[in-house]
Parts: structure tokens; sequence; C-alpha cells
């Protein structure tokens, strides 16, 4: 059973990078079995993609965040870890790690999500 | 705004069948790409209820199907429950924006 845990400052001054990890048990990132990502839910609003990345390197983000945001994945401490810059207040929003088979090429699903973590953005 | 479109609400009574559309385009659906429902209690991590179009996870009860036709797709719960009362999003891949989600649709049993 995989389980993901987000970790990270729950405050976030605007202007300033948003560092988010996510450690992973019970499947080793470098087996290349699953893509890592992430996803956020602002308050009172839907789910929205921010991106994911595949052991191999390569990464699809969403087109409205891909000039921001990395995602970065770390084998030998298992896992990995979300950065946005240049955060604003639009940016607030619970934030979930999440982890899907590797092979299912574009139309990817989730099939394992951590609990989420809120971030804050604010002065 | 989403590129895949759900109804923001439907309910029913205990025991009916209630379904739930979920709206796209031909840079998704009508694309051929799949798509997948997500249960999400508030508070919670969402749960995948349905994948590729009409699979389900193991664990998963068989009142949960989904089906897609052309550029739309919809989630069908029959025999609801009290447990079910949660928001619903479908997700899919658009060759324009990518990885997406539909608008969600709240379920509440009456």
């Amino acid at each position: 059973q995989v389980q993901l845990q987000e970790s990270g400052p729950g405050l976030v001054k605007p202007s300033q990078t948003l560092s988010l990890t996510c450690s992973v048990s019970g499947v080793s990132i470098s087996s290349g079995s699953y893509y890592w990502g992430w996803i956020r839910q602002p308050a009172g609003k839907g789910l929205e993609w921010v991106g994911r990345v595949y052991t191999s390197g390569s990464y699809s983000y969403n087109p409205s965040l891909e000039s921001r945001v990395t995602i970065s994945v770390d084998t030998s401490e298992n896992r990995f870890s979300l950065t946005l810059t240049s955060v604003t207040a639009a940016d607030t929003a619970v934030y979930y790690c999440a982890i899907g088979p590797s092979y299912c090429g574009g139309d990817c699903y989730v099939e394992s999500w951590g609990q989420g973590t809120l971030v804050i953005v604010s002065s | 705004q989403s590129v895949l479109t759900q109804p923001p609400s439907v309910s029913g009574a205990p025991g009916q069948r209630v379904t739930i559309s979920c709206t796209g385009s031909n840079s998704n659906f009508g694309a051929g790409y799949d798509v997948h429902w997500y249960q999400h209690l508030p508070g919670t991590a969402p749960k995948l209820l349905i994948y590729g179009n009409r699979n389900r996870p193991s664990g998963v009860p068989d009142r949960f199907s989904g089906s897609k036709s052309g550029t739309s797709a919809s989630l069908a719960i029959t025999g609801l429950q009290a447990e079910d009362e949660a928001d619903y999003y479908c997700q899919s891949y658009d060759s324009n924006l990518r990885d997406v989600f539909g608008t969600g649709t709240k379920v509440s049993v009456l």
C-alpha cells in the first residue's frame, strides 16, 4: 500500500517561493512504476492539476503555471517536491501530492493521494 | 473555468439512481482520451471511483458505474446511500490544456 505525506510551510509571503515535499512509503520512487504529481484546490473551488513528472525526467505541467512550477524527484530520500515561484494570493490552496501508473500516457488517473496540506499566501 | 463541465449539484432519495454528466469537447473526449472519476469528501483525500471510462478499482462498490460516448461522459450511482453525499469530479486530458478536472458536482442525499 503506497502512502503519501505532504510537508512544508503553511504560510508563504507574496512574491516568494512555495516549496512542498511529498514523502513516499510503500514503493521506491526509482522503480519507474508511477508518475509523481501535485494537484491543488483553492478554498471553495474545484481541483486543479499543477503537474506531474516521471522518473525518466519527462514532465507535464499545467500551462497556466508552467513558467513558475518545478516538480523534482529525490530518489535517495524517496520523496518528490513542488516548487512554485512568485506566488500570489491566488496560489492559496490545499495542495495534494498524487501518484498514478507511469504507463498511462496522456490521460493518466490518480491512483493515490496524500491527505493534503493548506498553503496560505499572505503577508 | 474548466473545459470539462459538470452540473453544480444533483440530489436523490436513498435507494434512487442519480447520474452526473461531464461534457467535454473534441480536444479531450472527442480526441479519444479517457475519463476518470473521483469522490471527494471535504477534509479528506479524493478517492478514485472509475478509471479508463468504466473500470472500478478494487473495493469500489458496483453501485458506481461510468460511461463515455463522443464528447460526453457520465457517472451513475445506483441505490444511493447517505455515505455517497460528497463532491464528484471527472478528469481527463486535453490536447491544449493537458490534465484537466471537471468543475465538480455536489451530490446530496435527500
